[in-house]
């Protein structure tokens, strides 16, 4: 069974533009998660999708932050503008059950 | 406000002793725990896990306890490898009401040989 995938690996850009981070889940899953990992911490949740609908969107800075998961299946995040503070890891990932998810390798992002 | 800590931002220990990674968590409607093992340039990795109507949970080397009353939980390594060094996440969630989880800063765990 493939894994999470997700890409680009990494990315730098300068602060004000914008980047787009790609997750293809595991197929079968109906959940799909990103979650922004600043260095030293958790990995805190953005959003949550139950196939093309979100189920939890509280934490995502919906200033700048958007996301969607067309066709409940692949999904994107956009980050538009971006600011030294988004730099972090960002990691989808997908699950069938609410028991566990299953990571992606994450994208390093870095705004300079 | 931390709902789920981790105290020990590092652990070393040597190869074949026994590994005791922590977790501490404030929020009592939490029912539902889980560990993920994370290498360098990779994403998490389910661990183990444990639901609340248990204390301990067991999967070859990895032990996990949860003590209700104190809010806290342990992950038991034995015995400690190599391989096992990478950083621990403990993962809390109030599943029965629908809640995601919550993850702790994590623990560096470095295996001496």
């Amino acid at each position: 069974e493939a894994g999470v995938a997700q890409s680009p690996r990494y990315k730098i850009i300068e602060k004000r533009q914008s980047v787009a981070f790609w997750c293809n889940p595991i197929s079968g899953h109906a959940t799909l998660y990103w979650y922004q990992q600043i260095l030293g911490q958790g990995p805190k949740l953005l959003i949550q999708f139950q196939n093309n609908g979100v189920v939890d969107d509280s934490q995502l800075p919906k200033d700048r932050f958007s996301a969607e998961r067309l066709k409940g299946v692949d999904s994107t995040l956009k980050i538009q503008p971006a600011k030294l503070e988004d730099s972090a890891v960002y990691l989808c990932a997908s699950s069938r059950t609410a028991y566990e998810q299953y990571f992606g390798p994450g994208t390093r992002l870095t705004v300079t | 406000d931390q709902q789920v800590k981790q105290n020990s931002p590092s652990l070393s220990v040597q190869e074949g002793r026994i590994s005791i990674l922590n977790c501490d968590y404030t929020n009592s409607m939490f029912d539902y725990f889980l560990w993920y093992k994370k290498y360098p340039a990779e994403g998490p990795t389910f661990l183990i896990s444990i639901s609340s109507i248990k204390d301990k949970n067991e999967d070859g080397r990895f032990t996990v306890f949860l003590n209700k009353s104190a809010k806290h939980l342990s992950l038991h390594i034995v015995p400690s490898q190599p391989g096992d060094s990478a950083v621990y996440f403990c993962a809390a969630s109030a599943l029965t009401y629908g809640q995601n989880f919550v993850f702790g800063p994590g623990t560096r765990l470095s295996v001496l040989p």
